[in-house]
């Protein structure tokens, strides 16, 4: 079954600091795509970067960029230069073909980033 | 830009009501699901919505709970008859042939007293 794991209840950065969180994921399917989420204090769901197990190269998004290490099976989140913006709960996410796309999300990690 | 739209964004209801959530999805996807995340959890998949009918359900959407697509550009949720552990955050999303997109709405908090 397919499975996502993120081992990061919390975790703190420094503004303009870059942060990695962590996310590993289990499945037998050849095909699926993995998602990040960025969840605010008032609750909305925004995406934020997505990577396929096709793609050759790590998504990037402006200051978002995925690290895909597809032997490791883990997709971790970089977030470049931290912003007191960017404090909020992240979740990753995976879908695949024979889901109907439905997405399986981890237990997300709470950033929070000091001035 | 295209986006998911959520109907109301807070809910308030009394244990047994029936309730109904609205969702007005990205008008060429093709997918249509509901999500729903209790305080504080992470967010679970309830139902999946393709060509006017349910492609997969999770264990948690049961006999209560019903989604209709009314007039093609509608997609609802029905709770029968709410428990108090019905009062979570409902997200609705939806997505295009492929992988790579699947958009919420901002959400509808229901509270169930």
């Amino acid at each position: 079954a397919q499975k996502i794991t993120q081992t990061q209840p919390g975790m703190f950065v420094q503004e303009k600091e870059a942060v990695t969180l962590d996310c590993t994921y289990d499945t037998s399917d050849p095909s699926y795509g993995l998602f990040w989420y960025k969840q605010p204090s008032s609750g909305e769901m925004i995406f934020l970067i997505y990577q396929g197990s096709y793609d050759q190269q790590n998504a990037t998004e402006g200051r978002y960029s995925l690290n895909f290490q597809k032997a490791r099976k883990s997709a971790n989140l970089v977030i470049s230069a931290s912003q007191l913006g960017d404090s909020a709960m992240y979740f990753c996410a995976m879908s695949w073909g024979g889901s109907n796309y439905k997405l399986t999300f981890g237990k997300g990690t709470l950033l929070t980033v000091n001035p | 830009e295209p986006e998911v739209t959520q109907t109301p964004s807070h809910q308030v209801t009394q244990m047994g009501q029936e309730v109904i959530l609205r969702c007005v999805p990205i008008s060429n996807h093709l997918y249509f699901y509901w999500y729903r995340q209790i305080l504080g959890q992470k967010v679970e998949f309830l139902v999946s919505f393709y060509n006017n009918e349910i492609s997969e359900k999770s264990e948690i959407f049961d006999d209560q709970f019903s989604v209709e697509r009314p007039d093609g550009s509608n997609f609802t949720l029905k709770i029968r008859s709410t428990k108090l552990e019905d009062s979570a955050m409902y997200f609705c999303a939806s997505s295009g042939l492929g992988l790579n997109e699947q958009f919420f709405g901002p959400g509808t908090r229901l509270t169930v007293l």
